[in-house]
Parts: structure tokens; sequence; C-alpha cells
């Protein structure tokens, strides 16, 4: 069972344009979630998160959404840059649960053409 | 540079031998967490310990143990290794449990042949 699920495989946008990743949950007890960037061969790197206390968080060119109503979150890239290209990866957490783990989407692959 | 080291960062062994490895999460992080990643697929959680114990386990293999030093390295023992356990495995930390961001290193590309 998917808990986590990122229904888009790939994107494709120009550069300067805004590059929107959506991320769907099923798990109502989550209540925090990431957004991580990875390059080949590399491992994840931390990119912005949100608590489900708020509905926005904002951090340069990075923009989260929640809207816990419709259990999706979306990721935000203004203006996109050839090097944002990377498989962005949404991440969820129940930090009240008990279970303490955090389960990842499948991943989208961004390319940003210049 | 995430702070998180692990080794080796590769890895080839035959089928059916056992191949231990090594996390060393960052400094002053409790948590540490494993995860499988196969053939660019999405992470599969395998397993999180937090200051020695264990706290949350994945789809873990019976033949995957792992445990959490009191120096607070960690290690992940995969044993009766197959073909399909050819994977990236990442480790990653956090100062505490599921409500921070975790801290991912570079991976042990483990390839069974």
């Amino acid at each position: 069972d998917q808990q986590v699920k990122q229904n888009s495989p790939s994107l494709s946008v120009q550069e300067g344009r805004i590059s929107i990743l959506n991320c769907d949950y099923t798990n109502s007890m989550f209540d925090y979630f990431l957004w991580y960037k990875k390059y080949p061969a590399e491992g994840p790197t931390f990119l912005i998160s949100i608590s489900s206390i708020k509905d926005k968080n904002e951090d340069g060119r990075f923009t989260v959404f929640l809207n816990k109503s419709a259990k999706h979150l979306s990721l935000h890239i203004v203006p996109s840059q050839p090097g944002d290209s990377a498989v962005y990866f949404c991440a969820a957490s129940a930090t009240t649960s008990g279970t303490y783990k955090y389960i990842f989407g499948t991943g989208t692959r961004l390319k940003v053409l210049a | 540079d995430s702070g998180v080291t692990q080794t080796p960062k590769h890895l080839i062994t035959a089928t059916g031998q056992r191949v231990t490895l090594r996390c060393s999460p960052r400094s002053g992080d409790l948590s540490v967490y494993w995860y499988q990643q196969s053939l660019d697929q999405g992470l599969q959680f395998l397993i999180q310990y937090y200051n020695g114990e264990e706290r949350a386990k994945g789809n873990i293999l019976e033949r995957f143990s792992a445990q959490q030093f009191p120096d607070l390295h960690s290690e992940l023992n995969l044993s009766s290794l197959e073909l399909g356990d050819s994977a990236l495995y990442f480790c990653a930390s956090s100062p505490m449990t599921g409500s921070t961001e975790a801290f991912f290193g570079q991976g042990t590309r483990l390839t069974v042949v």
C-alpha cells in the first residue's frame, strides 16, 4: 500500500517558468511533510518541510503548499533553473503516532530546459 | 556534505554471501534510518533506530538486520544475498524522531552477482 504517491514520474519545464510537483497521501495520521532533491549517484538532499499546522512554507525559490482536506501537497519552484533538474521526492511522517519513520513517494524527475 | 558517512560506497558480492554496511550519523543525531532504493524506484523504509533502540520497522526482510551502537553509528547486515538485493542502500540521521528533517548519506551501491 503506497501511502505517499507521486503520480507524475517526470516533468519538463522551460527555464524561468514555474515547476509544480505534486504529492498525495492517504494516511490521515501524517502531520509532517518534506521534499527532497536527488541527483544521480548522490543521497537525497533536504529541500523544505511543512508541518500540518501550516498550509504554506516558503524558502527562497521553493514554496510548499499543504491541503490537508485533500491530502495533497505541492512544491513550487519559481523561477526554475537548469540546476534544478533532478528527482524530487516527497516524504511524510506521523510524528505523534509513535511510528517515527519517513515514508517516501516514488519521485518525480524534473527536467528544466535551457 | 550532509555529515552522514556511509561505507563502503560500492560493494560487489556473490549470491549467498553476507555483507555489512556502515553508517556514521551527523554529530549529535540520535536517530538513524535505513532505506533501500532499487532500480530508480522510490526509497523503501527498512528500519529506524533511536539512541540504540529499534523504533520503527518497515518492509525489512528477515535476512536483513541492523543495530545501533553506543557511539550511535549503525550497521545494516544483509545475509544470504540474492540477485534482487542489488540496490542503493541509504542511511539517514536526524536529531529526533520524525519531526525534523533527516539528512542522508551518499549511499552504498550493492551489486550481487
